[in-house]
């Protein structure tokens, strides 16, 4: 596509419940991560794909937290037993390879309650 | 790993005047620095980078410049306009190993008043 893609672009969830976003990254890119915004913060990282495989999951928070991706392409994030700290914005961005610049999607906006 | 400090917070500037915000960074393997403006409520967007291999970049209003002496690197915005207004997010990242890896500053809140 045009740009990277997320979805939904709100989520208000229950404690406890489950969650899952998704990106969809520009067509072609090969490598993909996911960072997360709280307020007042920087840009977290959390993970980074290279195609289908994820080398680096070292940002993940708890084991709550995983990821996968599958074709080369969508990603999903999983947030098991949603925490209110969980809050936050969720930012997908892909790059053409490891080095490039990264183009980022608009954001999933997360509350737990 | 990498840590990126960047000051000021919050930064209020009167249309017209100049904007600096400044970043360090703690690994001296780093040698690509981006700055993104993230305006309320949308994505951040890349608006210049820099590379270890230069001191200066400028494109129109806007420059950045880089110290890796000080392992430290700036954003300058000259002639500033309301829609300047936003959060600017500086990153590092390094060569080899983890070079895929940005490492963000807690960016800066950049208000233009008319």
């Amino acid at each position: 596509g045009a740009g990277v893609s997320q979805s939904p672009s709100n989520k208000v969830t229950e404690k406890g419940k489950d969650v899952e976003l998704r990106c969809d990254p520009i067509s072609g890119h090969t490598a993909l991560y996911w960072y997360r915004q709280s307020l007042g913060q920087g840009l977290e990282f959390l993970i980074y794909f290279q195609g289908n495989s994820a080398p680096d999951k070292s940002g993940l928070p708890s084991d709550r937290f995983s990821a996968e991706r599958t074709g080369g392409s969508v990603s999903t994030l999983t947030i098991q037993r949603t925490q209110q700290e969980d809050s936050a914005v969720y930012l997908c961005a892909s790059s053409e390879d490891r080095v490039s610049g990264y183009t980022f999607g608009s954001g999933t906006r997360l509350t737990v309650v | 790993g990498e840590n990126v400090e960047q000051h000021p917070s919050t930064l209020s500037v009167q249309e017209g005047d100049s904007a600096v915000i400044k970043c360090t960074y703690s690994d001296s393997a780093s040698n690509y620095f981006p700055w993104y403006k993230q305006e309320l409520g949308k994505r951040p967007q890349l608006i210049i980078d820099i590379r270890s291999n230069v001191g200066e970049k400028k494109d129109q209003r806007i420059a950045v410049t880089l110290n890796k002496t000080a392992k430290h690197f700036s954003l300058h915005i000259t002639e500033t306009q309301p829609e300047d207004s936003a959060v600017y997010f500086c990153a590092a990242r390094r060569s080899g190993g983890s070079n895929y890896k940005l490492t963000f500053g807690k960016g800066t809140l950049l208000t233009v008043n008319p």
